[in-house]
């Protein structure tokens, strides 16, 4: 069984651009949430979808979207980057939205540095 | 408000030795789960171990063990026979139920970095 996919794995960008940052779930899970990792705030959630709907957001400006499709595929997509967007972006996925077996896998990560 | 706390910056442990890394949490959900993650300096999330807010028993996976106390809510991992690979970052999370507005968001402690010495 795959795991999570994450592309791509390192990419720079400068201030300004925007990026779109890819995650493929384990087949069969529907619940995709992502997650920024950085050194100063440690890691903090950004969104959670469930069968293409976005079901909770973390506390990050609206230049950060996502946005899930019909095969459980999300994307997230940061606008007009800042310096401090520099971060490990990290993907997982569930069965469901909920889960007793703690079935909830993180992809490899997608390393974004803004020069 | 949901909060996870690991105290412990920093641990070092010699080779084969077991190590204890602390976690406590607060939640006002009922239903809750409580996951460990190891992170090498790779960055990739390694899942260890999970343990449910009504699960009796405490979890096991492999050398890794969960010390759950709910009363006191803590979760500490437990790592038996500590290997030069154990090396690594160690996140404590928690995600609450799916009758919480917190439901699908995974919230994580600052981390311990566990060293093995040889």
């Amino acid at each position: 069984k795959a795991g999570v996919t994450q592309t791509p794995r390192y990419l720079i960008k400068t201030r300004g651009q925007q990026v779109t940052l890819s995650c493929s779930p384990i087949s069969g899970h529907r619940s995709v949430s992502w997650y920024q990792q950085t050194p100063g705030q440690g890691l903090q959630f950004l969104f959670e979808y469930f069968s293409e709907t976005q079901r909770n957001k973390g506390n990050f400006p609206g230049r950060f979207s996502g946005r899930q499709f019909s095969n459980s595929r999300s994307e997230m997509n940061v606008s007009t980057l800042e310096l401090g967007d520099s971060a490990l972006y990290l993907c997982a996925s569930s069965h469901t939205g909920w889960y007793s077996s703690g079935e909830l896998f993180f992809g490899e990560g997608s390393r974004l540095t803004v020069l | 408000a949901q909060k996870i706390t690991q105290t412990q910056p920093g641990m070092f442990v010699q080779e084969k030795e077991a190590v204890t890394l602390d976690c406590t949490y607060d939640t006002s959900d009922p239903s809750y789960g409580l996951f460990w993650y190891k992170q090498p300096s790779s960055g990739e999330m390694i899942f260890l171990i999970y343990q449910g807010s009504y699960d009796q028993q405490n979890a096991t996976e492999g050398r890794y063990s969960l010390n759950f106390q709910k009363a006191r809510k803590s979760a500490n991992l437990v790592i038996s026979a500590s290997q030069l690979g154990d090396s690594a970052m160690y996140f404590c999370a928690m995600r609450e139920g799916p009758d919480s507005s917190n439901t699908g968001k995974l919230i994580f402690g600052q981390g311990t970095t566990l060293q093995v010495k040889p």
